[in-house]
């Protein structure tokens, strides 16, 4: 059984560019979740896809954007990238009910925002 | 008020002590209780689940207070390994997980 594999690892944009994370979900799960962390604090929620269309959101503007694909693979696109924007990346696959039981997150993408 | 907060620490301990932290939600209706481990730049890992009657993991204990909403874990026989950064996350029955900004444990030989 595969676990949540995310690419790329790291990441180096200008302010203003746009970038696309990917996100491969673990065998059997449909549901995949995005979050945030900046340094010094806790992951916060960006989204979660469930059956390709969006199945929440929590407090981002609309220039983060998601997508999620037939094979429940996941894509992040941020575009009109802020220098906050400089975090971790943590994509999270799970069954539609997996927050109950917590996540596996994948490694994550650190983005850096010049 | 942030949804989960956390006594960041440090905590600096020598090998074998024992310590312990909590947090607090804010959410009453929050359902499911959760205790992370993040070691220095890498993805937050499951460590235990935390429930109602309080449970144990080896050398880690876990407590819910829903009446006073917190949880406190607790580390016996630290080691060196112990070493993280420890994030409380608290669901409230739906689809996100909500992270406090995390405890540092620092174990010394």
């Amino acid at each position: 059984e595969t676990g949540v594999t995310q690419s790329p690892t790291h990441l180096i944009k200008t302010r203003g560019q746009q970038v696309t994370l990917r996100c491969s979900s673990q065998s059997g799960h449909n549901t995949v979740s995005w979050y945030q962390q900046a340094l010094g604090q806790g992951p916060q929620f960006i989204f979660q896809y469930y059956r390709e269309e969006e199945n929440g959101r929590g407090n981002f503007p609309p220039r983060f954007s998601g997508l999620q694909f037939p094979n429940y693979s996941s894509e992040l696109n941020v575009n009109a990238l802020e220098l906050d924007d400089s975090a971790l990346y943590l994509c999270a696959s799970s069954v539609p009910q997996g927050a109950d039981y917590g996540y596996t997150f994948g490694s994550g993408t650190r983005l850096t925002v010049v | 008020r942030k949804e989960v907060e956390q006594d960041p620490g440090p905590f600096n301990v020598p090998e074998g002590a024992t310590v312990a932290f909590n947090c607090t939600y804010s959410n009453s209706a929050s359902q499911s209780f959760f205790w992370y481990r993040q070691d220095c730049r890498k993805e937050p890992k499951l460590l235990m689940s935390v429930y109602s009657s309080g449970n144990e993991d080896g050398r880690f204990t876990a407590q819910l207070n829903r009446a006073s909403q917190y949880i406190s874990l607790l580390i016996r026989d630290s080691k060196l390994s112990d070493s993280a950064t420890y994030l409380c996350v608290v669901n409230r029955g739906d689809y996100k997980l909500s992270f406090g900004a995390g405890t540092t444990v620092t174990v010394r030989a």
